[in-house]
């Protein structure tokens, strides 16, 4: 079966400080994992996949397949990255659904 | 920018009785899906649905559940007998592809079930 864990429910950090939010995973095939946003009173929204390798708004997330990560990273927070952000996995096996970790709500104080 | 939209934003209903959750998907996408998400809880997958079939369904998705794409353009969860614990936020999604494509959702709709 597979499994996102995202260990930390909620991160505070200060304005300009790093951001790193943690993702694990389990998954027996190969995954396809994504980081979704949502803002206050907004939908949910892709933030990054890794597929593509971008960088989105300045985060990026770089798949571990040893260590069955794919923590998001920021190197300067900003007061608008301030929401609630879940990391995804895709498998290929079931319709394509996602199966979510239980989020981590960061907060970005000035 | 095209957005899947949900209706209605916020339902109440009394246990027992039959719900009718609607989404409009984005027009040109082909995949479907039903999502819920708990108070306090993950977002969790209910069920897939392409080319008028489910192709997938969570153990959650069970025969009080049914989904249905009557026309073009809506795709409705149907819950025949709510309970307690059906209250829940539930988000509708699409997709042009299958496979690891971004997933556009809608803003959700709140149940309560009383």
């Amino acid at each position: 079966a597979q499994r996102v864990t995202q260990p930390e429910k909620l991160l505070s950090v200060f304005k300009g400080a790093p951001v790193e939010l943690k993702c694990n995973y389990s998954y027996s095939g190969s995954p396809e994992l994504f980081w979704y946003v949502q803002y206050s009173r907004q939908r949910l929204q892709l933030l990054l996949r890794h597929i593509s390798r971008e960088s989105i708004k300045g985060f990026t997330a770089d798949l571990n397949k040893g260590e069955t990560s794919f923590h998001l990273k920021k190197p300067f927070a900003q007061e608008e990255d301030s929401a609630m952000y879940y990391c995804a996995l895709s498998s290929s096996n079931a319709g394509n659904m996602l199966t979510f970790g239980g989020g981590t709500r960061l907060m970005v104080k000035p | 920018e095209p957005e899947v939209t949900q209706t209605p934003s916020h339902q109440v209903t009394q246990m027992g009785q039959e719900v009718i959750l609607r989404c409009v998907p984005i027009s040109n996408h082909l995949y479907f899906y039903w999502y819920r998400q708990i108070l306090g809880q993950k977002v969790e997958f209910l069920v897939s649905f392409y080319n008028n079939e489910i192709s997938e369904k969570s153990e959650i998705f069970d025969d009080q559940f049914s989904v249905e794409r009557p026309d073009g353009s809506n795709f409705t969860l149907k819950i025949r007998s709510t309970k307690l614990e059906d209250s829940a936020m539930y988000f509708c999604a699409s997709t042009t592809y299958g496979g690891p494509y971004e997933q556009y959702f809608g803003p959700g709709t709140r149940l309560t079930v009383t």
